[in-house]
């Protein structure tokens, strides 16, 4: 159960879009459609954004997109805004009801 | 509404054991599955347990040392953990299945640390 691979770290200007990349291997990622993202600030919980690689839970905005590619996925945050400024994580089922988490990924809007 | 709110996190020395429990409220916890995530201090986050119906599932990382259950009728989730070690120092999050293979209500978290 390795973690997923991401960025430590991404930025981008108010009103820019940024792509937060998650890989993994055909185990996991690449293994079904089962990727999920969440939002994590400072002392807070960690939100749902993403399931199902591209699916929006309700409440969270449009601005927020995902996709998947072979073992990568990725989470796009259109319009960026200063209120997403907060740590994401990816992560993917893995079989065997078991699921694996990336690394995670800063983002800053300047 | 809707929320999850972990307890028993402490200071623990390595090979000691500790209970965490997670109540729940705001939703009909018997009919859903539950899991633990932990995350260590500056690190990510890092699935623990799984608990599907009567059926655990764990990471390899605690298979063997952690134990998960819960009691509908008192709408928590537990986790046992023995044979505690230093790397098990972490918060610990319960997080409700969100049927679609995500997490979808988390808890803030208990802090464990594994100390001598």
């Amino acid at each position: 159960q390795s973690a997923l691979t991401q960025p430590p770290s991404a930025s981008g200007s108010p009103g820019q879009s940024v792509a937060i990349s998650c890989t993994g291997t055909s185990s996991d990622v690449g293994g079904y459609n089962y990727v999920s993202w969440y939002q994590q600030s400072p002392d807070k919980a960690p939100k749902l954004m993403i399931y199902e690689v591209s699916k929006r839970p309700s409440g969270v905005p449009d601005r927020f997109s995902g996709s998947k590619s072979g073992s990568t996925a990725s989470l796009t945050v259109s319009g960026l805004q200063a209120e997403d400024e907060a740590d994401y994580y990816c992560s993917s089922y893995a079989g065997d009801n078991k699921w694996v988490f990336g690394g995670g990924t800063r983002l800053t809007v300047l | 509404q809707v929320q999850l709110v972990e307890s028993g996190g402490d200071v623990v020395q390595p090979g000691g054991s500790l209970r965490l429990s997670c109540a729940a409220s705001g939703f009909t916890f018997s009919a859903y599955n539950m899991h633990w995530v932990r995350q260590a201090p500056g690190k990510g986050l890092e699935w623990v347990a799984f608990m599907w119906s009567s059926a655990t599932y764990y990471a390899d990382s605690v298979k063997g040392r952690f134990t998960i259950s819960r009691d509908n009728s008192k709408n928590t989730l537990f986790l046992q953990m023995d044979s505690l070690r230093v790397e098990d120092t972490a918060v610990y999050h319960c997080a409700k299945d969100s049927a679609t293979f995500a997490f979808d209500i988390w808890g803030l978290g208990t802090m464990v640390t594994v100390s001598s």
